[in-house]
């Protein structure tokens, strides 16, 4: 069975630039989560999908950073414009209702 | 607000060494507990939960168990090995689901032969 995709895996860019991140959950997950994890931090909730529906996004920082889940499916969480402090690893992670979340590899974005 | 404090690394063992992590955390409600594991270049894994007091969740030779007396969910293990080096997580969910909303800030496990 595939595991929660994301990609890319790694990805520079200058501050002010836009970026985003893709994460496909396992087939049949209808919560999907988007966390971020500072270094050396343990990882912090920014939205969370029940389906299409975003059902807590209280932390996910609204004046730069957006998300969407088209379809209830695939998602994309998107910064513009970038900032030194969004350096972290972004993780996707996805479960059925109320079950474990199985994580994804993570995104390890650097902003220079 | 919901918190999860634990131990600080990193931790270095002797392989067969007796491993303790220590975790504590504030809540409202019933939450339930997990630990996760992430060994090196790979995502979060679910080591082990638990989901009332008293229960004792195990997994790999790891146990941990749900103390809301002292509102703690210790992680140990009788003999670590070097596989086991890897960053733990401890967290917990508010009590409407099994979902790791809040975490740790993790512990660094290294165990040398």
């Amino acid at each position: 069975e595939a595991g929660v995709v994301q990609s890319p895996r790694y990805k520079i860019i200058e501050k002010k630039q836009p970026v985003a991140f893709w994460c496909n959950p396992i087939s049949g997950h209808n919560t999907l989560y988007w966390y971020r994890q500072n270094l050396g931090q343990g990882p912090e909730l920014l939205i969370r999908y029940e389906n299409e529906e975003a059902v807590d996004d209280s932390q996910l920082p609204k004046d730069r950073f957006s998300a969407e889940r088209l379809k209830g499916v695939d998602s994309t969480l998107k910064i513009q414009p970038a900032e030194l402090g969004d350096s972290a690893v972004y993780l996707c992670a996805s479960s059925m209702e109320r079950t474990e979340a199985f994580f994804g590899q993570g995104t390890r974005l650097t902003v220079v | 607000g919901n918190s999860v404090t634990q131990m600080e690394g990193p931790v270095t063992l002797s392989e067969e060494a007796f491993l303790t992590i220590n975790c504590t955390y504030t809540a409202t409600g019933y939450p339930s507990l997990f630990w996760y594991v992430q060994y090196p270049g790979e995502g979060l894994q679910l080591l082990l939960k638990a989901t009332k007091a008293d229960d004792k969740g195990s997994n790999k030779g790891f146990e941990a168990t749900y103390r809301k007396e002292t509102t703690s969910f210790h992680l140990e293990k009788g003999s670590v090995q070097v596989s086991d080096s890897a960053v733990y997580f401890c967290a917990l969910s508010d009590n409407s689901g099994n979902t790791p909303l809040v975490f740790g800030k993790g512990t660094r496990l290294s165990v040398i032969a």
